[in-house]
């Protein structure tokens, strides 16, 4: 079956700082990916996306590349900010009855 | 243009009562996904509805159940309320799931406490 494997937190970082949020997926077929972004108190957002190898999804200064040879779509940001706090969640759907297949999210905190 | 929403958006039921919520797609989605966020446990698939059937379920009792309505919207119900039903339900909506590929899009979900 399908499943997504995401490194889990907290991950406590200073304002500026790199950001890397693993996230690994097995799947048949080639399914989409997604990261969502969950701030406190709130639904979920879409972050970015990406639908097929090599493409490069980006928003608000965050990026994931589609991997397929490495089954990943890891996320990261090159200077974090406060704001940025939130619960991350990295999901894929390949279409039919499942719709998207979530992992189960990082808790990212910024400090200033 | 109006984004998924949830009715209540908090609420707090005793053990043995029974709930529902509600949400509304998008205008043009026709399905709709129910989702479980309980502390600690991430993101669990409950049920999904498409042109007002029921086409799949996930790994929860029958007590569990919903319905779509030819408006697409959606409802769903909790029967005997047990503590773990403590969570965040999410609802999503899209175009046709079965072969879409693209994103949900999610509401801001109903936060049940039960006592």
């Amino acid at each position: 079956g399908n499943s997504v494997t995401q490194m889990e937190g907290p991950v406590t970082l200073s304002e500026e700082a790199f950001l890397t949020i693993n996230c690994t997926y097995t799947a048949t077929g080639y399914p989409s990916l997604f990261w969502y972004v969950q701030y406190p108190g709130e639904g979920l957002q879409l972050l970015l996306k990406a639908t097929k190898a090599d493409d490069k999804g980006s928003n608000k200064g965050f990026e994931a590349t589609y991997r397929k040879e490495t089954t990943s779509f890891h996320l990261e940001k090159g200077s974090v900010q406060v704001s940025d706090s939130a619960v991350y969640f990295c999901a894929s759907r390949r279409g039919g009855a499942d719709g998207l297949t979530f992992g189960k999210g990082t808790h990212l905190i910024i400090q200033p | 243009e109006a984004g998924v929403t949830q009715s209540p958006t908090h609420l707090i039921k005793t053990r043995g009562q029974q709930v529902t919520l509600r949400c509304s797609p998008i205008s043009g989605h026709t399905s709709v996904y129910w989702y479980q966020q309980a502390l600690g446990l991430g993101l669990q698939f409950l049920l999904w509805y498409d042109e007002g059937e029921e086409r799949n379920r996930g790994n929860f009792p029958p007590r569990f159940s919903g319905r779509q309505f030819p408006n697409y919207s959606s409802e769903l119900n909790v029967n005997a309320l047990e503590l773990e039903d403590s969570a965040l339900y999410l609802c999503a909506s899209s175009y046709f799931g079965g072969a879409d590929t693209g994103e949900l899009f999610f509401g801001e979900g109903s936060r049940l406490t039960v006592l």
